[in-house]
């Protein structure tokens, strides 16, 4: 069965620096997403991506955020600057389609800021 | 924006049991309610979703019931086994044209004892 992939699975950055998380959503899907989870916290929605265009992002989403599809299977989001804050577990997802139905989650990117 | 909160944090049962879980939901626009399981170590899986033109929904040991005038759902697992053990997370969504954004509850541990 197809699977998101994600990495690194783990990466420990120093504060100030930039980091650049990668995805490889399924090959059929349309759809992209960004999610991450503060250690404790509610799993909390980053952004969605479609055919090259952001569709909606939270606040959290500032203008430290970037994503991008840089060719036909990556799916990256890069924190320019990272804070201590950004420490978090961060889950890549894809859909199909765009509508109420099934988001496939990746394993996930420990990103840990020291 | 849509909040959701899940009830209870943890829950422990005997093997064999059923367990309960229940979400509320704040924006009535919301209609795709879906329930991931996340087991150890791994990514979240979709277990069930229902959809806002259904009260309820089975698939073998789980069921989802909804109830849209009190904006609550709910997750029942009959005869609990030992590989129920996991975090279960519920979430909801409003339809649009485009990237739903999933808004998930604060999970639950589920711990199934033998």
């Amino acid at each position: 069965e197809p699977e998101v992939t994600q990495t690194p699975s783990h990466q420990v950055t120093q504060m100030g620096q930039e980091v650049i998380l990668r995805c490889v959503p399924i090959s059929n899907h349309l759809y992209f997403y960004w999610y991450r989870q503060i250690l404790g916290q509610k799993v909390e929605f980053l952004v969605s991506f479609y055919n090259n265009e952001i569709s909606e992002k939270s606040e959290i989403f500032d203008d430290q955020f970037s994503v991008e599809r840089p060719d036909g299977s990556n799916f990256t989001l890069k924190i320019r600057s990272t804070k201590l804050e950004d420490s978090a577990m961060y889950f890549c997802a894809s859909s199909v389609g765009g509508g109420p139905g099934e988001q496939y989650f990746g394993p996930g990117t420990r990103l840990t800021v020291t | 924006g849509e909040n959701v909160e899940q009830h209870p944090s943890t829950l422990s049962v005997q093997e064999g049991d059923s367990a309960v879980i229940k979400c509320t939901y704040s924006d009535s626009a919301s209609n795709y309610f879906p329930w991931y399981k996340q087991e150890l170590g791994k990514r979240p899986q979709l277990i069930i979703d229902i959809r806002s033109n259904v009260g309820e929904k089975k698939d073998q040991r789980i069921a989802v019931t909804l109830n849209k005038t009190a904006k609550h759902f709910s997750l029942h697992i009959t005869e609990t086994q030992p590989e129920d053990s996991a975090v279960y997370f519920c979430a909801a969504t409003p339809i649009k044209a485009a990237g739903n954004k999933l808004t998930f509850g604060g999970g639950t541990r589920v711990l199934v004892k033998p």
